[in-house]
This record gives C-alpha cells, sequence and structure tokens, in this order.
C-alpha cells in the first residue's frame, strides 16, 4: 500500500524565521514523485515544489527546499524567511505510474507577524 | 487554474436529491480526477479516467458515479445525497508523466 505520512497537524512560525514541514512515506516502487501543494484560504491548490525520487540533489524553489532523503522515505519542506503569505495548508504527495497521486492528510501553517 | 473550471462553487442540497458537479478542462489533459477534502483525511480520490468513457473507482467512490463522455467534461454524481458526502470536491488533471496535477478551485458542497 502506498501512503504519505504528514505528523504535524498544525505548526507556526514567526514572519521571516524558517520552518521544517516533515513527510515520510511508504511505497515499492522505485521510480515516483514527490510533490508539495500549498492551500491557501483561497482553497486553490497551488504547486510548490516537485522533486524526481531518481535524483539526489534536493529541489529549490526561491525560497522553498527540499530535504530528499530517499532510503528513509522522508521529504521534508524548508521554507525560508516566512512571509504571511505563506500562511495555508501544506499537502505532501508522491505520483506513481505516471497519473496515480498520494496525497498526505496535511499540515497547517500559520505565519505570525 | 485558468484551465479548470469547476461549477458550481458552492451548493447545498437536501438529503435524497441527485447532485451533479462539472468539471471541465481546456488543457486537453488526459487524466481527470474527483477529490474529495475533509479535515483529518487530506484528498481522498473518488474516480478517475484515463480517456474518453473509460473510467475507475478510487478508494472512496461508494455514492458516486462519473461520466466522461468528451476529454474536457468530467462529471461526479451523487445519485441519493447524504450528510456524510458534505465536504470540498476537487477535480484535477494530468497530461501524465511527471509534472503532477493540475487542480480545479473546488465545489463545496453541504448536504442538509
Amino acid at each position: 500500500a502506498q501512503t504519505v505520512t504528514q505528523s504535524q497537524p498544525e505548526m507556526s512560525v514567526q514572519e521571516a524565521e524558517t520552518v521544517t514541514l516533515s513527510c515520510t512515506y511508504d511505497t515499492s516502487e522505485s521510480n515516483y514523485y514527490l510533490f508539495w501543494y500549498k492551500q491557501p484560504p483561497s482553497r486553490q491548490m497551488i504547486l510548490v515544489i516537485r522533486q524526481e525520487a531518481y535524483k539526489q540533489q534536493n529541489a529549490t524553489e526561491n525560497r522553498f527546499s527540499v530535504n530528499f532523503q530517499k532510503a528513509a522515505k522522508s521529504f521534508s519542506l524548508k521554507i525560508s524567511d516566512s512571509q504571511l503569505g505563506d500562511t495555508a495548508m501544506y499537502f505532501c504527495a508522491f505520483m506513481i505510474g505516471g497519473n496515480q497521486f498520494y496525497f498526505g492528510t496535511g499540515t497547517s501553517l500559520t505565519v505570525i507577524p | 487554474d485558468a484551465g479548470i473550471t469547476q461549477s458550481p462553487r458552492h451548493k447545498v442540497t437536501e438529503t435524497g436529491t441527485p447532485v451533479t458537479l462539472r468539471c471541465h478542462q481546456t488543457e486537453n489533459h488526459r487524466y481527470m480526477y474527483w477529490y474529495r477534502q475533509d479535515p483529518g483525511h487530506g484528498l481522498r480520490l473518488i474516480h478517475y479516467s484515463y480517456g474518453v468513457k473509460d473510467t475507475d473507482k478510487g478508494e472512496v467512490s461508494d455514492g458516486y458515479s462519473v461520466s466522461r463522455s468528451k476529454t474536457e467534461d468530467f462529471l461526479l454524481t451523487l445519485e441519493s445525497a447524504t450528510s456524510s458526502q458534505t465536504s470540498v470536491y476537487f477535480c484535477a488533471t494530468s497530461a501524465g508523466g511527471s509534472y503532477g496535477y493540475t487542480f480545479g478551485s473546488g465545489t463545496r458542497l453541504t448536504v442538509v
């Protein structure tokens, strides 16, 4: 079975500080892709960052970066210089077979001014 | 998400009535999906489609049916709505490959 676990239902961070959201997953597949999606109060799901499992180099998108540990099946998201607009629900997900997605239950992040 | 439109955006309906939610895409993506989002559960797959008239069940398909008569449209029907189907419903599309999903803006359905 494919599973994604986000063990932190809620987190908060002070504006301009750094926060890390954790995610672990389980799959027997060797070829897959990992994603973090952001869902602000507007409800729209926005892709934050993606990582190919076959790449060892961690993906980075501006203030967002991941720490991908394939052997540990861990895929954490680091947000640097947190901004008020980062307040959102964050979902970790992985994809296998080119079209089958599996989502975690989400982490609600609040950035405190 | 300009390429994916969900309608309606909000709906309140009574228990026992049929409800149809519509997803329309202009992305020409092959794969389309319906998810429901509930607190503590994340997103759970209801049904998906891998082409016109080709659909399959997801993990929470009971009480739901789908149809896809055209590439661009994917309909989700609640045959007889129940209060447990109160949720936010998301449509997503994918061209396959590694680029992930494109999501619609969701439909908030309340069954009273």
